[in-house]
């Protein structure tokens, strides 16, 4: 079946530096990706949603110049988080829609910490 | 607009009970709508999902949902509950509109289920 590589599973970063969290869709081709953040014991909150080539659209209340998107190709689509803070300490979840059925195929997650 | 809301926040069953998981939907389209199980941090796994075909769906695990529009409901079911099943759940609505060539997902808050022996 679909799967999507999610790396790193888990980091920890000082304040103020940058994090990259990867995702990879390994068997298909991704025409959509999703980026959500979920807060412990709450529900996934979407960031945005990016399409391959073109600029990310950013949900409401989400800094786009903090959170960065890139979704260079059909299988790699990328979140930085710029001049991380504690209160970005987070679960982030992407997640891919495939060109071929429209499938969401989610990531395993990435557990970001801030200190 | 689409919405989802997840009737229990927490279940709690002993081993070898039936699971119920209520979820009742409220979409202008004619809705898709899935039920994904979380394990303690890790991604989301698709139990089942609703695209307009049999209204009583099948999926992995021995889960199960039906989808009843007079209702607006998509509860969850399972016959017997098995340790492994503890976990959180979120019932989810597409929101149908599919602008920018892709639908958004709309999440429940989720209910978490526990299992005792």
């Amino acid at each position: 079946g679909a799967v999507v590589s999610q790396h790193p599973s888990r980091v920890i970063c000082k304040s103020g530096t940058s994090v990259k969290i990867e995702c990879r869709s390994l068997d298909f081709q991704a025409t959509t990706m999703f980026w959500y953040r979920q807060f412990p014991k709450q529900s996934l909150m979407l960031m945005a949603t990016s399409n391959e080539g073109s600029k990310a659209t950013y949900e409401q209340g989400v800094e786009k110049d903090k959170f960065l998107i890139n979704h260079a190709s059909l299988t790699l689509s990328t979140l930085t988080v710029t001049s991380a803070h504690p209160e970005d300490s987070s679960f982030y979840i992407c997640s891919a829609q495939s060109r071929e059925n429209y499938g969401y195929t989610f990531g395993s997650g990435t557990r970001l910490t801030v200190v | 607009a689409q919405s989802v809301t997840q009737l229990d926040s927490h279940v709690s069953v002993s081993e070898g009970t039936p699971v119920l998981l209520r979820c009742n939907y409220s979409s202008s389209y004619s809705p898709s709508l899935f039920w994904y199980v979380q394990h303690p941090n890790k991604g989301l796994q698709l139990l089942l999902k609703y695209t307009s075909a049999a209204t009583l769906v099948k999926g992995i695990n021995g889960f199960e949902a039906e989808f009843k529009k007079s209702e607006t409901s998509f509860h969850l079911t399972k016959p017997s509950a098995h340790m492994s099943d503890a976990a959180e759940y979120f019932c989810v609505v597409s929101d149908g509109l599919f602008s920018g060539g892709y639908n958004k997902l709309i999440f429940g808050a989720g209910t978490r289920l526990a299992v005792h022996p």
